[in-house]
C-alpha cells in the first residue's frame, strides 16, 4: 500500500521561513513532487526530487532522503500570496507509476 | 501556455441524473489522470490512462463511474446515477514523463 503523511496546517509570519515535512511509505519510488494549490484553484507544480539532496528554485527548496522516506519543502521570505495548500505526491512504479497525493498542508501567512 | 481544459467548470444536478465531465489533455501528453478532491479526503485518484489505455481505475466506484479516452484529445468521466456523496471537485491532469499539469476542475454538486 501507499501512505503519505504531512501536517494538516501551519502558520507563519510574512518574511519568515516555513518547512513542510512529508513522510512516505510506498512499495516503490520513482520521484517525489510538491504542488501548490490556492483555494478554489488547480494544483500547480513546484518541485521534483528523484535523487537524495536539495533542489533549489528561488524562494522554494525541496529536500529528499529516500532511505528515510522523507522530504521537506522549504519556503523562504514568506509572502502573503504563499498562503495556500502544499501537496506532497509520490510516484510509485510498483503501482503503475501513478501519482499518489498526501492530504496537503494548509499554510497561513500572517502579516 | 498549453493547458489542460476541463468542461464544465461547474455542474449542479439532481440525484439520479447522469453527469459527464470532459477533459482535453495537453497535446502530446500520453498520460491522463482523473482525481476527485473533497475537504475530507483530499485528492483521490480515480482513474489513470497511458497512451489512451486504462492502467488503473481501482479508485473508482465501478457500479456508477466510468472513464474513457475515445481519442488522444478527449478524456471523459461519467457518473450514472449520481448521488449527493459524489459532490466534489473533479480534476483531470495530463503529463509526459513528469510533472503532471492539472486542469481547473469541474465542481460538481449533486442535490
Amino acid at each position: 500500500g501507499q501512505n503519505i503523511d504531512q501536517p494538516t496546517e501551519m502558520t507563519a509570519t510574512e518574511g519568515a521561513i516555513v518547512q513542510i515535512n512529508c513522510t512516505y511509505q510506498t512499495s516503490g519510488f520513482n520521484g517525489l513532487f510538491w504542488y501548490q494549490q490556492h483555494a478554489g484553484e488547480a494544483p500547480t507544480f513546484l518541485s521534483y526530487n528523484v535523487l537524495d539532496g536539495l533542489e533549489e528554485k528561488g524562494r522554494f527548496s525541496s529536500f529528499l532522503s529516500r532511505s528515510k522516506g522523507y522530504s521537506y519543502l522549504l519556503l523562504k521570505e514568506l509572502q502573503m500570496k504563499d498562503s495556500a495548500s502544499y501537496l506532497c505526491a509520490v510516484r510509485d512504479p510498483a503501482a503503475g507509476n501513478k501519482l499518489t497525493f498526501g492530504g496537503g498542508t494548509r499554510v497561513l501567512v500572517k502579516p | 501556455d498549453a493547458r489542460v481544459t476541463q468542461t464544465p467548470r461547474h455542474k449542479v444536478t439532481e440525484m439520479g441524473q447522469e453527469v459527464t465531465m470532459r477533459c482535453q489533455p495537453i497535446l502530446g501528453h500520453n498520460t491522463v489522470f482523473w482525481y476527485r478532491q473533497t475537504m475530507m479526503q483530499g485528492l483521490e485518484l480515480l482513474a489513470y490512462f497511458r497512451n489512451r489505455a486504462p492502467l488503473d481505475d481501482s479508485g473508482m466506484p465501478k457500479d456508477r463511474f466510468s472513464a474513457e479516452m475515445p481519442d488522444a484529445t478527449l478524456a471523459t468521466l461519467k457518473i450514472q446515477p449520481s448521488e449527493p456523496r459524489d459532490s466534489a471537485v473533479y480534476f483531470c491532469a495530463s503529463g509526459l514523463n513528469s510533472p503532471l499539469h492539472f486542469g481547473n476542475g469541474t465542481r460538481l454538486t449533486v442535490t
